[in-house]
């Protein structure tokens, strides 16, 4: 079964609105969790590191003012992308390692195709 | 700085055949992991197999076998009786060092198609 969830899986907004994205892990806490986007036939890009009870880390180029994250609690992670444009429809993904199995498998949840028209 | 590289931006394959899909890695840090996702048309990335750098033994999940060679610093995909619902973007990542909290990076995957 799944073991990130996220929501919600498409999403269809106007320009200058704000939309929220939900990643929660399911059945084990996840001090970090990562966001990525990828554009249409590209790969997936790190966006920032969520890190639960702290700032988020951002990678090199992406405007944190645009790309709210809060992970205000060790299941759940938000990405809010702030008065979205036409540039920022993408598919946007997250991702949480798990310990259950000794590994720290990174798994990711189903992702969220925004559109912003 | 970490670095994955996909060679094969594209592979065709006939159904039932076994695929060897190619990936290579660089890194400094003595310990890391290799990772293989597999991202069909929907778009979810799904795990397939992973292998730590201080495994001895390839690793092996169903019809996914993974070729470490750590000398040449590759970490092929191979996929065994290759079937129709195989054909997708396959993506090789890696993490440096094996906390949950550190980052992958990934390559920039092949499309695999299997023909029927």
């Amino acid at each position: 079964g799944a073991v990130v969830s996220q929501h919600p899986s498409r999403v269809i907004c106007k320009s200058g609105t704000s939309v929220k994205i939900e990643c929660r892990s399911l059945d084990f806490q996840a001090t970090t969790m990562f966001w990525y986007r990828q554009f249409p036939k590209k790969s997936l890009m790190l966006m920032a590191t969520s890190n639960e009870g702290s700032k988020a880390t951002y990678e090199q180029g992406v405007e944190k003012d645009k790309f709210l994250i809060n992970h205000a609690s060790l299941t759940l992670s938000t990405l809010t992308v702030t008065s979205a444009h036409p540039e920022d429809s993408s598919f946007y993904i997250c991702s949480a390692a798990t310990p259950l199995d000794g590994k720290n498998i990174q798994y990711f949840g189903a992702g969220t195709r925004l559109s912003v028209l | 700085a970490q670095k994955i590289t996909q060679t094969q931006p594209g592979m065709f394959v006939q159904e039932k055949e076994a695929v060897t899909l190619d990936c290579t890695y660089d890194t400094s840090d003595p310990s890391y992991g290799l990772f293989w996702y597999k991202q069909p048309s929907s778009g979810e990335m799904i795990f397939l197999i992973y292998q730590g750098s201080y495994d001895q033994q390839n690793a092996t999940e169903g019809r996914y076998s993974l070729n470490f060679q750590k000398a040449r610093k590759s970490a092929n995909l191979v996929i065994s009786a290759s079937q129709l619902g195989d054909s997708a973007m396959y993506f090789c990542a890696m993490r440096e060092g094996g906390s949950s909290a550190s980052k992958i990076i990934f390559g920039s995957g092949t499309r695999l198609s299997i023909r029927p």
